[in-house]
Formats: C-alpha cells, sequence, structure tokens
C-alpha cells in the first residue's frame, strides 16, 4: 500500500502567521510521529500518538506547537505565530505494535517550512 | 534529546570500496534503527536490530550492535554512487519505547 504522505512539500510563511502541516500514516499503524530537523541536524522528536491513548507532547518546543490525530489516522500540526527559527523540515513517521514491541518507524518526504 | 552519536561526520570513498559508519548511544535501548537520508528530505529505513541481537544483514548492508559498549556499526560493502546520502542511527530507549532519538548523521560520500 502507500506510504506515509505529507502536504505540503513546501511552504513559505511570514513570521507571525500560523501554519497547518498535514501527515497521512500508514493504513493501520497505530503508532504517529512528528520530528523536526533543522538544516544539517539530527531529527528532533516533537510529539507522539498511539491508538486513543493522550499524545506525549513531550518534545513539542513551546506552547505555539499542537498537534491532533482525527480518528486514530490522519494528524496535523499546527504552529502558531511563527518564528524564523521554526524553519526547519517537519517529518511525520508511522510504525505498528506487535508482539509487545514497536516496529520500524516509516517515514514520509517532510515538509519544509520557511518562515521569513 | 540525541543520544546516538555518528562516527564519522563525513566520509568520502570510491565506488567498490566498503563503507563502515559507527553510532554510539548512551543508556539502555530496546532496538537501534539506520535510516538513509537523500537530500534533506525523507528518510528511508534500512535495518533494525533489537538488543538481544549482534548482527544482521540486509543485501550489502551489515549492521552489529554491541550493548555492552553501547555501539553499532553499519558496513556497506562494494558500495555505488547511488550510496551516496546521509546516513542516522536511531535509539528505542528502553524507558519510552517509542520516541527515537537520532543522531547527527554521517554523510557519505561515494564517487565514481
Amino acid at each position: 500500500g502507500a506510504g506515509v504522505s505529507q502536504s505540503p512539500s513546501n511552504k513559505v510563511t511570514e513570521k507571525g502567521k500560523d501554519v497547518e502541516l498535514r501527515c497521512d500514516p500508514i493504513s493501520g499503524h497505530t503508532a504517529l510521529y512528528w520530528y523536526r530537523q533543522s538544516l544539517g541536524q539530527g531529527l528532533e522528536f516533537l510529539i507522539y500518538f498511539q491508538g486513543n491513548s493522550a499524545p506525549d507532547k513531550s518534545g513539542l518546543p513551546s506552547d505555539r506547537f499542537s498537534a491532533e490525530r482525527t480518528g486514530g489516522s490522519v494528524s496535523t500540526l499546527t504552529i502558531q505565530r511563527t518564528q524564523q527559527e521554526d524553519s526547519a523540515v517537519y517529518l511525520c513517521a508511522s510504525s505498528s505494535f506487535s508482539g509487545g514491541a514497536y516496529n520500524e518507524q516509516f517515514f514520509g518526504p517532510g515538509t519544509r517550512l520557511t518562515v521569513l | 534529546s540525541q543520544q546516538g552519536e555518528e562516527d564519522p561526520q563525513a566520509l568520502s570513498i570510491q565506488e567498490g570500496e566498503n563503507a563502515t559508519m559507527n553510532c554510539s548511544y548512551k543508556t539502555s535501548i530496546n532496538n537501534l534503527q539506520w535510516y538513509r537520508q537523500n537530500s534533506g528530505r525523507g528518510l528511508v529505513h534500512l535495518i533494525l536490530i533489537r538488543s538481544n541481537e549482534r548482527e544482521k544483514h540486509s543485501g550489502r548492508l551489515r549492521v552489529t550492535l554491541d550493548t555492552s559498549k553501547k555501539s553499532s556499526s553499519l558496513l556497506i560493502t562494494a558500495s555505488r554512487a547511488a550510496d551516496t546520502a546521509s546516513y542516522f542511527c536511531a535509539t528505542d530507549p528502553a524507558n519510552s519505547g517509542y520516541a527515537l532519538n537520532f543522531g547527527k548523521g554521517t554523510s557519505l560520500l561515494v564517487t565514481p
């Protein structure tokens, strides 16, 4: 089936505006993750959803960041009042859970966010 | 927080040569995963090795894991120009079980 998809692929916005990034995980994957990658850096964990459990928001850098996952499938990451330091590639991943263990995470192509 | 650290930061080899990248981490893990990234976009999963495994193979890739030294290595044999990419190790900490901790990656350049 299809892999993880993300939209938009690129987003340019002005400082202070709100943006919404969308992630559509692999069908049947109960776990969904958001990461951020700044230029030349590794990935920074933002938030994690597993089934109907409350999300782990421990990686969100500020209260301007929030995420939802509707119906256990599609997720939206919202950044309010964007700042220039929010510029990064935002990556979404999903994974399945079986045998008491999480399996490999499959990543989408990412959304490149540029805040002017 | 970033836990995995790849070494070297950059590696340049010629086609046909083997490439070895190392990863060190700090805390106990459930598993360790290696990913490849081309052009700063989507990551491609290469191999997952669990904490009770010592070595895994996949095609031209060989991954080892030494939990006593908290280290892993990725070997790419008979490299090709298409292997040029950034390679990341990601650890799945035993106390979280989900969010991966990524290193900053090794940038591999394979020249014809």
